[in-house]
């Protein structure tokens, strides 16, 4: 059972806008401004997307959003695009363990 | 380029140890705190365990029990994992992931080494 809590599947058509959810406690998400969303292709290491709630890496697209509201932060994906399907997890930092995970979500573009 | 490539993953019996490494280069590997998070085939990711820049604040997951231990050796820009008493919840395919200079995010990561604990 994973720490945080995310939806095991979401979808989209393209252009469309998706958001998925990653629920935690006061002890993370909600404690703390480090969640951070990642990007996995099947075969490839994550590729960090989003870190500190809300910011975007350099050179990540300004269609991959972060916000978080109490203990629930979110990434949405806006004008959803055919290389956009993978699997997306959060983390976040806690104060019981350094760092968890959420168990991941499928993003299907349709 | 920035770039982990770790390596010494392998097939190890139940009860065995292995020690896997990855190596850093691209940039000042000394000044960055590391991770390793692993992954079950078709599962999630699981952190496993980090260390400071220089070594000296190591923290581990709950789950592991004192079985593993995580190291680094600035001068070689290595970083490392012994992994000893292994057991089938063990296979996984380990990353060694770079903590974010400005915030407590992975923002590198290596391709990955494949341990499979099976008698």
């Amino acid at each position: 059972q994973s720490a945080l809590t995310q939806p095991a599947s979401v979808s989209g058509s393209p252009g469309q806008s998706i958001t998925i959810s990653c629920t935690g406690t006061s002890s993370d998400v909600g404690g703390y401004n480090f969640v951070s969303w990642y990007q996995q292709h099947p075969g490839r290491a994550p590729k960090l997307m989003i870190f500190d709630d809300t910011n975007r890496p350099s050179g990540v697209s300004n269609r991959f959003s972060g916000s978080k509201s109490g203990n629930t932060a979110s990434l949405t994906i806006s004008g959803l695009q055919a290389e956009d399907e993978a699997d997306y997890y959060c983390s976040s930092y806690s104060d019981t363990t350094p760092r968890v995970f959420g168990g991941g979500t499928k993003l299907t573009v349709l | 380029e920035v770039q982990l490539v770790e390596s010494g993953g392998g097939l190890v019996k139940p009860g065995g140890s292995l020690r896997l490494s990855c190596a850093a280069s691209g940039f000042t590997f000394s000044s960055y705190a590391m991770n390793w998070v692993r992954q079950v085939p078709g599962k999630g990711l699981e952190w496993v365990s980090s260390i400071t820049p220089s070594g000296h604040f190591t923290h581990y997951a709950d789950s592991l029990k004192g079985r593993f231990t995580i190291s680094r050796d600035n001068a070689k820009n290595s970083l490392y994992l012994q992994m000893n008493s292994l057991r089938a919840e063990d296979t996984a395919l380990y990353y060694c992931a770079r903590d974010s200079e400005w915030s407590y995010a992975f923002d590198v990561w290596g391709q990955g080494t494949m341990v499979t604990v099976s008698s």
